[in-house]
């Protein structure tokens, strides 16, 4: 079936350094990939996505792109802030089917120190 | 825009008790989902619903659980004769009919933790 691989964390990073989450997938068909994130005590919101291969998705400064090729949607920010802490999902969606259900991977919680 | 709610935020039941939760999906939202989602882990679908029909399970959802739209607007998950194993994040998720699937607004989640 499809799945998601995020990589582990914790992530602590210092503000205004660079941000890397890798995220690999493997999915029949030609997923959508999504990134989520979840604030401390809040609901999941869709922060970027791509629906086809080479597509970029970005968002308040967050990046990934639709790389079919290494089956992979790594999320990228080139300068983070305090206020990124937070926990980050890589999903997936199945493009076979109406039913929009999606496929995450377990998350990767961030911490940016001042 | 209210956005998505769901009561209780947070449950707290012994082992064998029945529960059930409600969401409240965004309004003409046509889609409703369940998922849930254990410590450490990712979400988890559970149930899909369009209008009132419920279209999709998934394997997690056992016999003690059923989830019911009877209206199309709001969705109620109840869990009968809770296990230990059934203590998780329960969220519940809508999309609109003007929008693709995928793109789904999430509620807070109800936590749910059985003793």
């Amino acid at each position: 079936g499809d799945s998601v691989t995020q990589m582990e964390g914790p992530v602590t990073l210092s503000e205004e350094a660079f941000l890397t989450i890798n995220c690999t997938y493997t999915a029949t068909g030609y997923p959508s990939l999504f990134w989520y994130v979840q604030y401390p005590g809040e609901g999941l919101q869709l922060l970027l996505k791509a629906t086809k291969a080479d597509d970029k998705g970005s968002n308040k400064g967050f990046e990934a792109t639709y790389r079919k090729e290494t089956t992979s949607f790594h999320l990228e920010k080139g300068s983070v802030q305090v206020s990124d802490s937070a926990v980050y999902f890589c999903a997936l969606s199945a493009r076979n089917t109406n039913a929009g259900k999606s496929t995450f991977g377990d998350g990767t919680t961030l911490t940016v120190k001042p | 825009d209210t956005g998505v709610s769901q009561n209780p935020r947070h449950k707290i039941t012994k082992r064998g008790q029945n529960v059930t939760f409600r969401c409240d999906p965004i309004s003409e939202h046509n889609r409703l989902y369940w998922y849930r989602q254990t410590l450490g882990q990712g979400p988890e679908f559970l149930t899909y619903f369009q209008n009132e029909a419920q279209l999709e399970k998934s394997r997690l959802l056992s016999d003690r659980f059923s989830a019911e739209r009877p209206k199309g607007s709001f969705s109620t998950l109840e869990i009968q004769r809770t296990e230990q194993g059934d203590s998780a994040m329960y969220l519940c998720a809508s999309s609109s009919p003007d929008r693709e699937p995928y793109e789904q607004y999430f509620g807070p989640g109800t936590r749910l933790t059985v003793t």
